[in-house]
């Protein structure tokens, strides 16, 4: 079964400073790949999605995520963090087991802005 | 365009009875999943209808069921609640089926079992 490790429930940053949330998956066939947002009380809201067009991929909000499949990693970056940045980010993959796709999340990682 | 809509938001049940949660999709939406969300475990995949039928299913006990009507509104029941239901039933909406495509989540019911 596949698997989606965040490491790091809660990640603090300065209002500015770099944003790093690190996601690792295992899966032995070349996945899709998914970062989604939780603000509170909403659902979540896709960031961005690994299509195999291109390694780097732009999402909304400035938001980027490398996908680097010798390391299987697909790390979420953003070169300036904002308050509003503030939120729940969730890694997802799916890759086919059995002819199903199912998407699997991470657990998720709390982003916290301080100015 | 709408965003996905789920009713109620907000159920309270106590321990054996059951409860039906409801979803209608973004507007030529053909999927629908739902999932559970608690801080414990994260979200977990539920199962995901296509046209009325279900296309993939998690690893939760028969007591969770769900359907998909002709307009792909969704229902999900669950029967003979346990306190462990406790939890935020999220129901995500997409064009074609969910494993490769953009899901669009609505805000979720929250399920308190008392």
């Amino acid at each position: 079964a596949q698997s989606v490790t965040q490491l790091g429930s809660h990640v603090s940053v300065s209002e500015g400073a770099l944003v790093l949330l690190r996601c690792n998956y295992s899966s032995s066939v070349p996945p899709y790949l998914f970062w989604y947002v939780q603000y509170p009380n909403q659902g979540l809201q896709l960031l961005l999605k690994y299509t195999s067009a291109a390694t780097l991929v732009k999402g909304i909000n400035g938001f980027e995520a490398e996908f680097k499949k010798s390391e299987t990693s697909f790390h979420l970056t953003k070169p300036s963090a904002h308050m509003s940045d503030a939120a729940e980010y969730f890694c997802a993959v799916t890759s086919a087991s059995g002819g199903s796709y199912i998407p699997t999340f991470g657990r998720g990682t709390s982003l916290i802005v301080h100015p | 365009k709408a965003g996905v809509t789920q009713t109620p938001r907000y159920l309270i049940k106590t321990r054996g009875q059951q409860v039906t949660l409801s979803c209608s999709p973004i507007s030529g939406h053909r999927s629908v999943s739902w999932y559970q969300q608690t801080p414990g475990q994260g979200l977990q995949f539920l199962f995901e209808y296509f046209s009325e039928t279900q296309r993939n299913k998690g690893n939760f006990p028969g007591r969770f069921s769900g359907r998909q009507f002709s307009n792909s509104r969704s229902e999900m029941n669950v029967s003979t609640l346990e306190l462990g239901d406790s939890a935020l039933y999220l129901c995500a909406s997409s064009l074609a089926l969910a494993g490769g495509s953009e899901q669009f989540f609505g805000p979720g019911t929250r399920l308190t079992v008392l």
